[in-house]
């Protein structure tokens, strides 16, 4: 089954402890993008990537990090989480950049304290 | 300005009903154009891309106003499976890679 998975899909931790979100699909897919949702804002693009080794910043990339090392997966990393960068994460992927059906993963529900 | 803005809704409207959103977008050169959908708490799907020449899909149809800059979706004969979230998605020119999603428009349809 072609999908994007996500884990963890929810997870509370404490201001300042670095954490990952993986991002894993099955599809071959060259683009993968991540965003994250908030009441009113919609999705904000975080970062996206157009291949291996091939990142770029969205509209709101301030506090994150990402890496491209493999095709499949592409990992949110928060070095030091504040509060608000609690929020609703999706990872997204598709054939080919802005263009094309973005597929999305499930979605990981982050509550930083 | 966002640069890109829908009206948030909610549209309440019964079943059977004919239902319109439209979004507006800032920059004139954007590429791509797409609605997609959103049920609550789970993850976007698309819905439809929009062409110049507009489309349809069964009870959907999709229009793009470039002189205008806005796009418009319309759904007839609404279902209760409609009820969702609905998102104007627009590709900026400057890269085809940034993705830009209005904040979303609700729709619920009542029995």
């Amino acid at each position: 089954e072609a999908q994007v998975t996500q884990n963890p899909r929810y997870l509370i931790t404490v201001t300042g402890k670095k954490l990952t979100v993986t991002c894993s699909q099955n599809m071959n897919h060259e683009y993968m993008s991540w965003y994250r949702q908030d009441p009113g804002l919609g999705l904000r693009q975080i970062y996206y990537s157009m291949n291996v080794e091939v990142t770029d910043k969205g509209d709101v990339p301030e506090g994150y990090k990402v890496s491209r090392k493999e095709k499949r997966n592409f990992p949110l990393i928060l070095e030091s989480p504040s509060p608000n960068q609690t929020s609703l994460y999706f990872c997204a992927s598709s054939s080919g950049g802005g263009s094309y059906e973005q597929y999305f993963g499930p979605g990981t529900r982050l509550t930083v304290t | 300005r966002k640069e890109v803005e829908q009206d948030p809704g909610p549209f309440n409207v019964p079943e059977g009903a004919t239902v319109a959103f439209n979004c507006t977008y800032s920059n004139s050169a954007s590429q791509s154009f797409f609605w997609y959908r959103q049920d609550c708490r789970k993850e976007p799907k698309l819905l439809m891309s929009v062409y110049s020449s507009g489309n349809e899909d069964g009870r959907f149809t999709a229009q793009l106003n470039r002189a205008s800059q806005y796009i418009s979706l319309l759904i007839r004969d609404s279902k209760l499976s409609d009820s969702a979230t609905y998102l104007c998605v627009v590709t900026k020119y400057s890269s085809a890679s940034k993705i830009i999603f209005g904040s979303g428009t609700r729709l619920s349809i009542r029995p």
